[in-house]
């Protein structure tokens, strides 16, 4: 699995878009990049993943630059319900996933 | 998406003896992975369990101290033993399907005193 790098944490105003980056120089042709989150004493959540195109679902936009070499997790409009640490993996699809260390998000009122 | 039933959700053990979470998923599925997440860290992955054969171990992990059963596509158990207070982490199942993106349990919280 291609390693990936997020910033440890990021603070954001509750209401404004959340923009969380992820550096993956090293991801192969077939790798997807995943999103997860992972709130207080929960399990992960899936948020959304991606090869090549740009995606979008109800609770995120993913926006992987032309040469596959980093993306960002957008959160339109974030809600103190969005703080959490947010995982960013490059992986095959249908594998075991190798966690980093994530950047935890703290939404503020 | 899978829904991923894990028991205990929580336990506190006395060192010494030997725990076995149960993972159970609502639909058949191809992968069951078995994480664990101590105090203040990443997950880890422990080890993929087979469906009829033995579990793939990662690195750092082995069968005598992790062993896995997966009788069917639905079920899995990982047994912690011979625990010690080191092991206390929270412990993961995640299944994936096909390509599909994976699920994970809401984890079962140990604590070994």
């Amino acid at each position: 699995d291609a390693k990936t790098t997020q910033p440890p944490s990021m603070d954001c105003a509750e209401g404004r878009a959340a923009n969380l980056p992820c550096n993956h120089s090293t991801i192969s042709g077939n790798e997807y990049v995943y999103w997860y989150r992972q709130i207080h004493s929960q399990g992960p959540q899936y948020i959304i993943h991606g090869l090549k195109n740009n995606e979008t679902n109800e609770m995120a936009s993913l926006i992987i630059t032309e040469d596959r070499k980093s993306s960002t997790l957008i959160l339109p409009h974030a809600t103190l319900r969005d703080t959490a640490v947010y995982y960013c993996i490059a992986n095959n699809a249908g594998n075991m996933l190798t966690f980093g260390g994530g950047t935890r998000l703290m939404v503020k009122p | 998406s899978a829904v991923i039933s894990q028991k205990p959700s929580r336990d506190i053990c006395q060192r010494g003896t030997s725990l076995t979470i149960q993972c159970q998923v609502d639909s058949q599925v191809t992968m069951m992975f078995w994480y664990r997440q101590q105090p203040g860290q990443s997950l880890t992955l422990i080890a993929t369990a087979n469906q009829g054969s033995e579990a793939t171990y990662e690195s750092g992990f082995v069968i005598d101290k992790f062993p896995i059963s997966r009788p069917n596509l639905t079920f899995s158990t990982l047994t912690v033993s011979n625990m010690s207070p080191e092991d206390s982490s929270i412990y993961l199942c995640s299944v994936a399907q096909g390509n599909t993106e994976a699920f994970f349990g809401q984890g079962t919280r140990l604590t070994v005193v």
